[in-house]
């Protein structure tokens, strides 16, 4: 097992374009997780997935952001009309029903100009 | 609701100090408390966690203990070394060992510099 993937590693968009990180679980993980991290500041709570459901959304997720997990393995999140205030590194952390901790992603740094 | 306060960095010690950082938590329900790490250019890393009132968690010379009393979860290390330089970050999960459907709410990170 490779850990959990996230793709790119880096992006950089200008304000108004869409965008969409990739986030590969490790594959016996049912629960997936997306964070934001801005400099200086620790990860914040983005939206949780228990398989392929979306369970759980911070109010951080405004309605240009949008995750999804088909069939329960990778999930995406996507970000449409960004704003230079989207700049951050995105992580993405699985887990097996919370036992063991959780496991994280090296995080897409989105730069947004 | 949730939050995690830890000590204000950056803390630059020279190598063979002992290291403290400070981390204190609220929390709706009982939590799961948890040391990361993150190098540089990485993700956050699991140092070490505890889940319940007086465990000790260690790793790698590391360690903290629950104290559920003055709601800390203070990390320490007796002698540092370079290659610890990184970001700490304390967090808190509700929900279990740390499987919280909100998932984990984390400090603001404190960046370690440790000289030769």
């Amino acid at each position: 097992d490779t850990g959990v993937s996230q793709n790119p590693r880096h992006k950089i968009t200008k304000r108004g374009q869409n965008v969409t990180f990739r986030c590969d679980p490790i594959s016996e993980h049912n629960r997936l997780y997306w964070y934001r991290q801005t400099l200086g500041q620790g990860p914040e709570f983005l939206t949780y997935f228990q398989n392929e459901a979306q369970l759980e959304k911070s109010r951080l997720l405004s309605d240009r952001f949008s995750a999804e997990r088909p069939k329960g393995s990778f999930s995406t999140l996507e970000i449409q009309r960004t704003e230079q205030g989207d700049s951050a590194m995105y992580l993405c952390a699985s887990s097996l029903d919370g036992f063991g901790g959780y496991t994280f992603g090296s995080g897409t740094r989105l730069t947004v100009v | 609701g949730n939050s995690v306060t830890q000590m204000e960095g950056p803390v630059t010690l020279s190598e063979e100090a002992f290291l403290t950082i400070n981390c204190t938590y609220t929390a709706t329900g009982y939590p799961s408390l948890f040391w990361y790490v993150q190098y540089p250019g990485e993700g956050l890393q699991l140092l070490l966690k505890a889940t319940k009132a007086d465990d000790k968690g260690s790793n790698k010379g590391f360690e903290a203990t629950y104290r559920k009393e003055t709601t800390s979860f203070h990390l320490e290390k007796g002698s540092v070394q370079v290659s610890d330089s990184a970001v700490y970050f304390c967090a808190l999960s509700v929900g279990g060992s740390g499987g919280g459907a909100d998932g984990l709410t984390f400090g603001k990170g404190t960046h370690l510099i440790i000289q030769p």
